[in-house]
């Protein structure tokens, strides 16, 4: 099983700001099969980036992914109010498919 | 449109089962895995596993074997994942999500279903 290791736990930024966001594999992702969700409060969650770095239909430019291998990382560029959420990175290159324990943005 | 439209929130005493079913519209239902994903409150997600609607095969994330059935009926286009032998541990909310055969990520999930498993 791949486990997936997210870093900071929560991070506190303002908008405007830079996030940078990390996901840690204990082993490497095949095909950099990594994806990225958003999840807001009481909301379902949302794909932001799969294969590591491929933006999913209407998210806006400001969202980017990169890595390769063990080292993911998702990067806000300058955050608007509403990216205020918890994300979570997903292996989908093997069984089980798993998730990492999420990072909070918080103003 | 593609919609994952699940059942409403359930409340169980533990030992119980629960039925959770998920409806699909807007694209072809045998084209795509239906995984389940469960939050329990104020924590992560956590993969339960798949169901191939082709020919229903299946694959269990190993904490829930012995405990989880997944099924599907493709005449209503609709998936089912029952979790029996409930404890309070197993409230969350349980999420659909289809992926494509390739693999792929989750495009699009379900609303969501709440089982609250209380005495």
């Amino acid at each position: 099983e791949i486990v997936l290791t997210q870093s900071p736990g929560t991070v506190s930024l303002s908008p405007g700001e830079r996030a940078t966001l990390s996901c840690r594999a204990s082993q490497s992702v095949m095909y950099n099969y990594l994806a990225w969700y958003q999840q807001k409060p009481g909301q379902t969650p949302r794909l932001l980036i799969f294969a590591a770095s491929s933006r999913a239909t209407g998210i806006p430019d400001r969202f980017s992914g990169s890595g390769s291998g063990t080292d993911f990382t998702l990067t806000i560029s300058r955050l608007e109010p509403e990216d205020f959420a918890v994300y979570y990175c997903q292996q989908y290159s093997s069984s089980p498919r798993t998730f990492g324990q999420g990072t909070k943005l918080e103003i | 449109q593609v919609q994952l439209v699940q059942s409403g929130a359930e409340v169980k005493k533990p030992g119980a089962s629960v039925k959770v079913s998920c409806k699909v519209f807007g694209y072809t239902f045998s084209g795509y895995y239906m995984n389940w994903v469960r939050q329990a409150p104020g924590q992560g997600l956590e993969w339960m596993g798949w169901i191939n609607p082709n020919n229903g095969a299946t694959n269990y994330a190993q904490n829930f074997q012995g405990r989880v059935t997944m099924t599907r009926d493709t005449t209503i286009s609709t998936a089912y994942m029952e979790l029996s032998r409930l404890s309070s541990d197993d409230t969350a909310v349980y999420y659909c999500a289809r992926e494509g055969y390739g693999p792929t990520p989750y495009d699009s999930w379900g609303q969501g279903t709440l089982v609250t498993v209380s005495s």
